[in-house]
């Protein structure tokens, strides 16, 4: 069974420097790895979507890496800011028809001016 | 704007009193699903469709029923609801390139 971890449960960084967010799988043969943002009250925000073929998607200062031999991914933010402050997802999509998404618990990120 | 909308935002009801959570996208996605969110335990799928008069059931389907009718709506219904339905669920609806996209959520609270 596909089971998705995200360490840590939370993290505090000063304004502007670069940080990295990590999420772990269980089961290598995953379709794609979705990284979302969610802020209190406005929902998923998707960020970044991987397919099972790629190695890396960029977006902005965003940049997200996949090894699905380590059963690893990443997100990489450059340059943080205040309003980069929220909770921030990943799911992995099941390789089966159902495209169901097995989720993280996430990594609450806090960006101190 | 391309979106998923659900409605109401927040419900609070009591235990056995029948409701519906509506979800509508404007994407004509053949894929929408519903998801719970509870403290610790991430996101859990409850139902899906893969198209119209096409449902079937997730990780959590106990004590929720859905229906397809029509491609841009699909509701969630409690027939008798229970407190440990409080939480946050979400509605999605999946595109071509696989991403996934949510509606703002609907924060329920049976008491």
């Amino acid at each position: 069974k596909q089971e998705v971890t995200q360490i840590p449960a939370a993290l505090s960084v000063p304004e502007g420097e670069n940080l990295v967010l990590n999420c772990s799988f269980t089961d290598s043969a995953i379709y794609n790895l979705q990284w979302f943002r969610q802020d209190p009250g406005k929902g998923l925000t998707s960020l970044l979507l991987i397919q099972s073929s790629q190695r890396e998607q960029t977006s902005g200062r965003l940049n997200a890496s996949l090894d699905k031999s380590s059963g690893r991914s990443t997100l990489y933010i450059a340059a943080s800011q205040p309003g980069d402050s929220a909770t921030y997802l990943c799911a992995v999509g099941r390789m089966d028809s159902n495209y169901q998404l097995i989720w993280g618990a996430g990594t609450k990120l806090i960006i101190k001016p | 704007e391309a979106q998923v909308t659900q409605n109401p935002r927040y419900l609070i009801t009591v235990t056995g009193k029948k409701l519906t959570v509506t979800c509508s996208q404007n994407m004509n996605h053949e894929y929408m699903s519903w998801y719970r969110q509870d403290p610790g335990l991430g996101l859990r799928q409850i139902y899906y469709s893969m198209n119209v008069e096409v449902t079937d059931k997730g990780d959590v389907p106990e004590g929720y029923k859905v229906s397809r009718k029509e491609k841009r709506n699909f509701p969630l219904i409690l027939e008798s609801p229970s407190p440990n339905q409080t939480s946050l669920y979400f509605c999605a609806s999946k595109g071509l390139a696989h991403e996934q996209y949510f509606g703002p959520g609907t924060r329920l609270t049976v008491t």
